[in-house]
């Protein structure tokens, strides 16, 4: 387990098409995220987990917006509907609580959605 | 206004040239800086991570942070070619969950 995996890396849709990504986490990593990148910006948050637990979402995080994660450990995003604006770069990251030493995320490779 | 500003460049240096790359804040309840570095078509790497004000240096990299001037800095000596790729500025609140706020990245090309 080296790291943060995302599949796909690349979806191509047609607009009004639902699209679901993947995030798998480091394994001993309880928390869980979800951001947004579009070029030229940075990330944003979009919504978190702790264990299989919701805690945060975004207002981005729109109604045709849905994230899970079962069984606390791989996440999905569904977006449901999608429109020419969710073309971006989607970024799952994940981390232990935050005490100790290490405060950063482990980011994965990222899904880049394209909505034609 | 964003909440936290970082000048998107790009930036091009010639190789061995000491690199300052910076962060504007407005929001005082951010107490926890980080820098990432993202190579294109990547995600983003955390490179260093500070609490509060004060300096932290790993190998090549320095960042400062400056509580009152609500402004945080890293520096590279000794640029590499290697060392090409856009730079995100993160910060955190106290008591703000674990989100993040990005800057947008100043994007660094280091030129042989």
């Amino acid at each position: 387990d080296t790291g943060v995996s995302q599949n796909p890396r690349h979806k191509i849709t047609k607009r009004g098409q639902n699209v679901t990504f993947r995030c798998d986490p480091i394994s001993e990593h309880n928390r869980l995220y979800w951001y947004r990148q579009t070029l030229g910006q940075g990330p944003e948050f979009l919504t978190y987990f702790q264990n299989e637990a919701q805690l945060e979402k975004s207002r981005l995080l729109s109604d045709r917006f849905s994230a899970e994660r079962p069984k606390g450990s791989f996440s999905t995003l569904e977006i449901q509907r999608t429109e020419q604006g969710d073309s971006a770069m989607y970024l799952c990251a994940s981390s232990l609580n935050w005490t100790g030493g290490n405060y950063g995320y482990t980011f994965g490779s990222g899904t880049r959605l394209t909505v034609v | 206004q964003k909440e936290v500003e970082q000048d998107p460049g790009p930036l091009s240096v010639p190789e061995g040239a000491i690199v300052s790359l910076n962060c504007t804040y407005s929001n005082s309840a951010f107490q926890y800086f980080m820098w990432y570095r993202q190579y294109s078509r990547k995600g983003p790497e955390l490179l260093m991570y500070t609490y509060s004000s004060g300096n932290k240096e790993d190998g090549r990299f320095t960042a400062q942070v400056d509580k009152s001037s609500k402004y945080i800095s890293l520096f590279i000596r000794d640029s590499q070619p290697s060392d090409s790729a856009t730079y995100l500025c993160a910060m955190r609140r106290v008591g703000g969950g674990n989100k993040l706020t990005f800057g947008t990245g100043t994007q660094l090309k280091v030129e042989l």
